[in-house]
């Protein structure tokens, strides 16, 4: 199996830079791909390949990865980014996929 | 681009259930197709991938053996059969597109349907 290692909760206030980690063996390996929940909705791709953002995704949204440690940068974040967010990735042998546990955001 | 997902419901332990994907809007058959679920008031859970043109499949621990993916690109859907379902499969079901075109081993999800919810329950 593999795993990958979110923080549950990171509470940042408006206008600060939020940051949310994404831990796991196979990061330097295979590349990290971001979701943002809000509540009641389908997820929606944020983030994908470390650090390349979809069109229709803000700015302030950015991805990075450095050795086994993803992060996920909301930079000056807004009420409205309030949400959960969940990492996505491979293991190394490109078999098994798994999300992180995911990671609430609360901006306030 | 759109995926609607349909055959959800209530289901006894021990039963099966089949959940179809329809999908319209982009080239079916270049994508894969994943299946995630997601427990009531929990994180996703990634279950399943089928490539582009349905060669080859890949599962999470907790599903093989009892789930099958399935595509018909003539169809344009997807299905998941969901055998000898347990409790633990209460879930919202969803599936989800592929980025990117004829891939063989899918990992990069880009859009996702909303949905269909499935309860395991005596």
């Amino acid at each position: 199996s593999y795993e990958l290692t979110q923080p549950p909760s990171v509470s940042v206030s408006p206008g600060e830079t939020a940051r949310i980690t994404c831990s796991g063996d196979a990061v330097p390996k295979k590349v990290v791909h971001w979701f943002q929940q809000r509540s009641g909705q389908a997820p929606v791709a944020i983030i994908y390949d470390d650090s390349k953002r979809p069109s229709g995704i803000p700015e302030r949204f950015s991805g990075s990865a450095s050795g086994t440690v993803a992060t996920l940068t909301i930079a000056g974040a807004q009420v409205e980014d309030e949400a959960d967010y969940f990492c996505f990735s491979s293991d190394t042998s490109g078999n098994l996929r798994v999300f992180g546990g995911g990671t609430k955001l609360t901006v306030l | 681009v759109r995926l609607v997902e349909s055959g959800g419901g209530l289901v006894h332990p021990g039963k099966s259930l089949r959940l179809s994907c329809a999908a319209s809007g982009f080239t079916f058959d270049s994508y894969g197709i994943h299946w995630v679920r997601q427990a009531p008031g929990k994180g996703l859970e990634w279950l399943s991938v089928i490539s582009y043109d349905g060669s080859t499949t890949f599962y999470a621990d907790s599903v093989q053996g009892r789930f099958t993916i399935s595509k018909d690109n003539s169809k344009k859907t997807s299905d998941l059969q969901m055998n000898s379902l347990r409790p633990e499969d209460t879930a919202l079901y969803f599936c989800a597109k592929d980025r990117e075109e004829w891939m063989a081993r899918p990992d990069n999800i880009d859009v996702w349907g909303q949905g269909t919810l499935v309860t395991v329950s005596s």
